[in-house]
């Protein structure tokens, strides 16, 4: 059971937007900034949004973030084959759950 | 280049130890901290724990406190994760990955995993 609440998939056609989000609580994400992984098959991770909506340089732009509250959300658009990986929500925990805490990951299939 | 390179895999017996490796190059290893990401198979990524190797200042998970050791030698760019009394339940990948601040997850480069398999 992780800390964090994510959807475990998601799916969409190519072209479409999809959401992913990211719920938690007062500790976590509502006192820190999230980040989001992406996990392609059989590779390390990699982030795609840092501070809950900053995009590394050569992220794609349709890559996009949202945090309020409680929650966060990861945007995709344009969806492209190339994006079907897992993706996981991460930031600091103040309660004895962490200190960093992950969201239990959401499958993306680009149908 | 920013690298981290981590040891082959490995195959242990239950009870038996294991020392992970991760060799860093292309940036100064002591200006950044190294945490570990534990993956077992077809799950999730947990946080292990970081430290910090210009003075090993290290931090744990409070689930894997006490049971693994985080360490890094500063003289040959090279950080271990240490597991010990291994059991079924440690087969897992593992991954040493670079980040700035210990209390932000914000982790910019990664090794490649160590995939570890514990069988009898």
């Amino acid at each position: 059971q992780s800390v964090l609440t994510q959807p475990p998939s998601a799916s969409g056609t190519p072209g479409q937007r999809v959401t992913i989000s990211c719920s938690g609580s007062t500790s976590n994400i509502g006192s820190h900034d999230v980040n989001w992984y992406q996990q392609l098959p059989g590779t390390a991770p990699k982030v795609v949004i840092y501070d809950n909506n900053q995009r590394p340089s050569g992220v794609p732009d349709r890559f996009s973030g949202f945090k309020s509250g409680t929650s966060a959300s990861l945007a995709i658009s344009g969806l492209q084959s190339e994006d079907e990986a897992d993706y996981y929500c991460v930031t600091w925990d103040d309660s004895l759950n962490g200190p960093v805490v992950f969201g239990g990951g959401t499958k993306l299939t680009v149908l | 280049e920013v690298q981290l390179v981590q040891s082959g895999a490995e195959v242990k017996k239950p009870g038996e130890s294991l020392q992970i490796s991760c060799q860093a190059s292309g940036y100064s290893f002591t200006a950044y901290w190294v945490g570990w990401v534990r993956q077992m198979p077809g799950k999730g990524l947990e946080w292990m724990g970081i430290v910090f190797p210009a003075d090993s200042d290290t931090r744990y998970t409070p689930s894997f406190r006490g049971q693994v050791t985080i360490s890094a030698d500063k003289s040959i760019s090279t950080a271990y994760l240490h597991l010990s009394s291994l059991e079924a339940s440690d087969t897992a990948i593992y991954y040493c990955a670079r980040g700035r601040h210990f209390y932000d997850p914000l982790w910019d480069y990664w090794g490649q995993g160590t995939l570890v398999t514990v069988s009898s």
